[in-house]
């Protein structure tokens, strides 16, 4: 079991270019989740899908966009990079909405110039 | 949801126990304390959770209030592996979000 994994695991984008998060997981998890994480602060959540063939919004959702591809996939597209998204990228998934964990991928360093 | 309040960082010797108290005053009936923990660089990590009674598993134990105001995560014998930051949350499943809310959380440092 791999557990969530997400590509790359470093990146560089240009302001205006585009680019998208990939995140699966290989545990038939229902719920899947996108944070970010800024320096010196906790995690806040931009999207998340509760099963496959939906999506919500979370707390910061300006700037971007997500697809639930299906049960195991999920991924998070930036259209035109900003400075202010320059941030470390978390996906997670838990079995369901509830009150249950969430599991964490090792994250996507993003750098915006 | 209630929000919570952690001290910023904490020390704690290597082989004694680790208690990390958090103050979540505001929380209602059906909220649960969730501790997570995030060791540098990697994605947190799930430890334990509970609604009214004191919760143990094979990483921690979680003490929570008679009133359910406070809660305190203990790691009964703190390693060095063990330094990282300790996330309490607090979160009401009765709607449709499943979103954790993370704060700042308390940076524990493990000392030899």
């Amino acid at each position: 079991n791999a557990g969530v994994t997400q590509t790359p695991k470093f990146q560089v984008l240009k302001t205006g270019q585009s680019m998208t998060l990939q995140c699966a997981q290989d545990m038939n998890h229902n719920s899947m989740y996108w944070y970010r994480q800024d320096p010196g602060m906790g995690l806040r959540l931009i999207y998340y899908s509760a099963s496959e063939g939906t999506t919500d919004k979370g707390e910061v959702p300006n700037g971007y966009n997500v697809s639930r591809l299906n049960k195991r996939e999920f991924s998070l597209r930036l259209e035109s990079a900003a400075p202010s998204q320059t941030s470390v990228y978390f996906c997670a998934s838990s079995e369901r909405l509830g009150p249950n964990e969430q599991f964490f991928g090792p994250g996507t360093r993003l750098t915006v110039l | 949801d209630a929000k919570t309040t952690q001290p910023t960082s904490m020390d704690c010797a290597e082989g004694r126990a680790a208690n990390l108290p958090c103050n979540h005053s505001t929380i209602s009936g059906n909220e649960y304390v969730y501790w997570y923990r995030q060791i540098h660089s990697q994605g947190p990590q799930y430890i334990i959770h509970g609604l009214k009674n004191n919760e143990t598993n094979e990483m921690a134990s979680l003490i929570i209030t008679e009133d359910r105001k406070s809660s305190t995560l203990i790691l009964p014998h703190a390693t060095l592996r063990d330094t990282a930051v300790y996330y309490c949350i607090v979160r009401n499943y009765g709607g449709s979000q499943g979103n954790l809310i993370f704060g700042k959380g308390t940076k524990l440092s493990v000392k030899p």
